[in-house]
């Protein structure tokens, strides 16, 4: 089975904390995502990854970085995190690098800033 | 731009109706795939079909089935005689370069 795992369910975290959302995926995948989903909103892409070490900006990446030193991991970094942070964050991977086929999500980290 | 609207945001019906997903797309691509994916409360996204925008035909699975229509710009999603653990958010997506996009998404609730 292929197994996108983000580290934590929940986090609760302070405004102007730095935090890292990290996830892994066990199937060799080239492309990797970072999507955040709100209630009324759907999806949203934040970043996305196609190699190690590239990135590319989604539709909503501000206030986020992101990191893949290696091809399984993919982190979602928040610099400074405030409260209209607080979302469902959702990761992806599929295994083209050219065309999209089926991309796998992990269980979703619930983030909750104050 | 490409876009994909789920005009419906939540659909309620009976256990054993038939319901209909609607998926509206926008794409300038020649060649695309689009997709559904289904939510349940557990959170985690499930795959439930990708098409080819060079295949018309209508695809069946179980209790499920999809019609794509290219003039439209429409793939649709209907549930036959639907069961309470159909109950999940549904989403549309539209394959964009290497990521997908994807509609706001319908909460489907089938009670007994």
């Amino acid at each position: 089975d292929v197994k996108v795992t983000q580290s934590s369910r929940y986090l609760v975290k302070r405004t102007g904390e730095k935090v890292f959302l990290e996830c892994v995926q066990d199937m060799d995948h080239e492309n990797m995502f970072w999507y955040r989903q709100d209630p009324g909103l759907g999806l949203r892409l934040i970043y996305f990854s196609y190699d190690v070490k590239m990135k590319e900006k989604g539709d909503i990446p501000e206030g986020y970085s992101v990191s893949r030193e290696k091809k399984e991991r993919f982190s979602l970094i928040l610099e400074s995190a405030s409260t209209n942070q607080t979302s469902m964050y959702l990761c992806a991977s599929s295994s083209s690098r050219y065309r999209v086929t089926e991309a796998f999500f992990g269980q979703g980290t619930r983030l909750t800033v104050v | 731009a490409q876009k994909v609207t789920q005009a419906q945001t939540e659909i309620s019906v009976v256990e054993k109706e038939d319901v209909t997903l609607d998926c509206v797309y926008e794409t300038r691509d020649t060649t695309y795939y689009l997709f559904w994916y289904k939510q349940p409360p557990s959170g985690e996204l499930v795959f439930l079909i990708r098409r080819n925008s060079f295949d018309e035909q209508n695809e069946i699975s179980g209790r499920y089935s999809w019609n794509f229509q290219k003039s439209t710009s429409s793939f649709n999603f209907t549930i036959t005689a639907s069961q309470v653990v159909d109950s999940a958010v549904y989403f549309c997506a539209l394959e964009a370069g290497t990521a997908l996009i994807f509609g706001k998404g319908t909460t489907l609730s089938v009670s007994s």
